[in-house]
């Protein structure tokens, strides 16, 4: 079965212009969920999707950031202006969760990640 | 809120050997699930074991398993007869029970090196 889908795999880009990294999930799944990794800050949360509708993006760092999930099999997370902070690793990752989980259990597989740089 | 500390930044084992990393977590919730990631020089993200805070037993998958200690709030993972493959980031992450909390949260890591 296919894993998580990302691409770009690698970008470098131009301070200012807009980048769109883009995600599929794995079919079946859920959740959606953007993940950034840096050295300064590890892996951070920046905005997870239930059954297509964002339930938490308190991790999104000011305006520029934005995330879109149209549909059960797609998303893109959008900067705009970009700068050179925004410089990281950008994890897409998904799960299934049905109702309530008792444990968390429904384990969250990452894509391989998308590797941005900008100049 | 749900906190994940791993206190080692960086770990040396001989090939072979069989090697510990810390986990400690804080959480109030009584229902959660504590998973181990490893990450590779390559970048991804490899999900290795999940341990449920109900389940009874330790949880295992081949060369590794989970020493869960409830009561202490520790998670750590043991990998038995290390392998030089076996060097990579290693990620403790916990995650809550409800959909509001649906989110992992990350410890800092633990840099493995596996020496010949």
């Amino acid at each position: 079965d296919a894993g998580v889908i990302q691409s770009p795999r690698h970008e470098v880009t131009e301070m200012g212009q807009e980048v769109t990294l883009r995600c599929k999930p794995i079919s079946g799944h859920n959740s959606l969920f953007w993940y950034r990794q840096t050295m300064m800050r590890g892996l951070e949360l920046l905005i997870y999707f239930n059954n297509n509708v964002p339930i938490d993006d308190s991790g999104m760092p000011e305006d520029r950031f934005s995330a879109k999930m149209p549909n059960a099999s797609f998303s893109t997370l959008k900067i705009q202006p970009s700068e050179p902070r925004d410089s990281a690793v950008y994890f897409c990752a998904s799960s299934l969760v049905l109702g309530i989980l008792r444990t968390g259990s429904n384990t969250i597989y990452f894509g391989e990640g998308s590797w941005l740089t900008v100049v | 809120a749900q906190k994940i500390t791993q206190t080692q930044p960086g770990m040396f084992v001989q090939e072979k050997e069989a090697v510990t990393l810390d986990c400690t977590y804080d959480t109030s919730d009584p229902s959660y699930g504590l998973f181990w990631y490893k990450q590779p020089s390559s970048g991804e993200m490899i999900f290795l074991i999940y341990q449920g805070s109900y389940d009874q037993q330790n949880a295992t998958e081949g060369r590794y398993s989970l020493n869960f200690q409830k009561a202490r709030k520790s998670a750590n993972l043991v990998i038995s007869a290390s392998q030089l493959g076996d060097s990579a980031m290693y990620f403790c992450a916990m995650r809550g029970p409800n959909q509001g909390a649906q989110k992992l949260v990350f410890g800092q890591g633990t840099r493995l090196t596996i020496n010949p």
